[in-house]
């Protein structure tokens, strides 16, 4: 069974432009995930996407946003970087059953400079 | 809202020591916990769940964690370090239904294993 594959690996942005990141959920699940981790900050939540819809989002702007297309795959975009977008950006995807692990993938450096 | 704490963001230990890593959380309803770790430049790993099912639950390379109720905690072991084992360990809970299967996590803690 593959993974959560996430695309690039590693993104190099100047402030103010923006950055799209990429992720593929384990086949037969249909809720995304992501997170921020930055240096110093921890794991913070960003957003939830569940059958095309964004469900709950975290405390950020925003310039942070995304979509999950049909095949539950999903998008993170970042308008008009700041240089403190600099993280790392984890995606993971879970089952609809309640409480079920998140599985994730191996991240998105993204660095703005 | 729940929340989880670490304690202690830095742990050193020796090769074949025992391995214990804090958690406590706070909940307002049974909560569901969850063990994670991270290797460098790589995403997050499960290690063990809890759910309910049973206080102390095994998981992967050897780890355990038991829920303590009236202590709030939910602390990781293993009885002997292993140098794969250096690597950064975070604590996880559940979010309520509204939040789907939304984690919460810990401040983490990084491990680092001495020969």
């Amino acid at each position: 069974e593959a993974g959560v594959t996430q695309s690039p690996t590693h993104l190099i942005k100047t402030r103010g432009q923006q950055a799209t990141l990429r992720c593929s959920p384990i086949s037969g699940h249909t809720s995304v995930y992501w997170y921020q981790q930055a240096l110093g900050l921890g794991l913070q939540f960003l957003l939830w996407y569940d059958e095309g819809e964004e469900r709950n989002r975290g405390n950020f702007p925003p310039r942070f946003s995304g979509r999950q297309f049909p095949n539950y795959s999903s998008e993170l975009n970042v308008n008009a970087l700041e240089l403190e977008d600099s993280a790392l950006y984890l995606c993971a995807s879970s089952s609809e059953r309640l409480n079920s692990p998140l599985h994730f993938g191996n991240g998105t450096r993204l660095t703005v400079t | 809202a729940q929340s989880v704490t670490q304690l202690g963001s830095h742990v050193s230990v020796s090769e074949g020591a025992l391995v214990l890593l804090r958690c406590n959380y706070s909940s307002s309803v049974p909560p569901y916990l969850f063990w994670y770790v991270q290797y460098p430049n790589q995403g997050l790993q499960l290690l063990l769940k809890y759910t309910s099912a049973a206080t102390l639950v095994k998981g992967i390379n050897g780890f355990e964690a038991e829920f303590k109720k009236s202590e709030t905690s939910f602390h990781l072991t293993k009885p002997s370090a292993h140098m794969s084992d250096a690597a950064e360990y975070f604590c996880a809970v559940s979010e309520a239904k509204a939040a789907g299967n939304k984690l919460t996590f810990g401040g983490g803690t990084r491990v680092l294993v001495k020969p």
